[in-house]
């Protein structure tokens, strides 16, 4: 079974440019999170899909950044403009199906290599 | 809210020695989940273990093995025997409803081992 995949693996761009970052995840898996770490820093949370809808987007840290997830399927993570304090390690991860109610079945999440942006 | 200290930022050992990386956590739900995660030089999170909140017994697979201690929110993790190959950044995360289920990281400790 194909783990998490991310495209690209780096990338490089000047502060302004526009960068796409996608990730493929597990396939089955509806559940899909994207987290980065920018230098120094911990791993923060960004966002959340259900199939193809947002669970929780609550660490989207501004409008720059937009993530879709077209059909429930791959999703893509757009930076515009992109800034200097963007730069980081940005990773995705997918899980499978969890329950509901108080006792819900927390899926454990596997994540992809990560995509290392840097922005000069 | 919730919070993942991982005091360690550095350890280094030389190999074949025991090593154990701590991890206390803050929570204030009753279910709650608790995982570490290894990552490597080459940069990718690699999934280790999970523990349920509801599951206190300690677990062991090969070389390495967890302590999970509600009493002191702790869940450390002891790799015995280390190898060259266990250097990494080791990440300790929780996960639960009042996070809605983001996983929340601790800092991670990187863990060098000598030859």
């Amino acid at each position: 079974e194909a783990g998490v995949t991310q495209f690209p693996s780096h990338s490089v761009i000047e502060k302004g440019q526009t960068v796409t970052l996608r990730c493929d995840p597990i396939s089955g898996h509806d559940n899909l999170y994207w987290y980065r770490r920018v230098m120094g820093k911990e791993i923060k949370f960004l966002l959340h899909f259900v199939k193809e809808s947002k669970q929780d987007e609550s660490g989207m840290p501004n409008n720059r950044f937009l993530a879709e997830r077209t059909g429930g399927t791959y999703s893509t993570l757009k930076v515009q403009p992109a800034e200097l304090e963007d730069s980081g390690v940005y990773f995705c991860a997918s899980s499978q199906d969890r329950g509901t109610g108080p006792t819900a079945y927390q899926e454990t999440q596997y994540f992809g290599p990560g995509t290392r942006l840097l922005v000069l | 809210a919730q919070k993942v200290t991982q005091a360690q930022t550095e350890i280094s050992v030389v190999e074949k020695e025991d090593v154990t990386l701590d991890c206390v956590y803050e929570t204030r739900d009753t279910t709650y989940y608790l995982f570490w995660y290894k990552q490597p030089p080459s940069g990718e999170l690699v999934f280790l273990i999970r523990r349920n909140s509801f599951d206190e017994q300690n677990e062991i697979s090969g070389r390495y093995s967890w302590n999970f201690q509600k009493s002191t929110s702790s869940f450390n993790f002891t790799i015995t025997a280390s190898q060259v190959v266990d250097s990494a950044v080791y990440f300790c995360a929780l996960t639960c409803l009042d996070s809605n289920y983001q996983l929340i990281w601790g800092a991670g400790t990187k863990l060098i081992i000598k030859p």
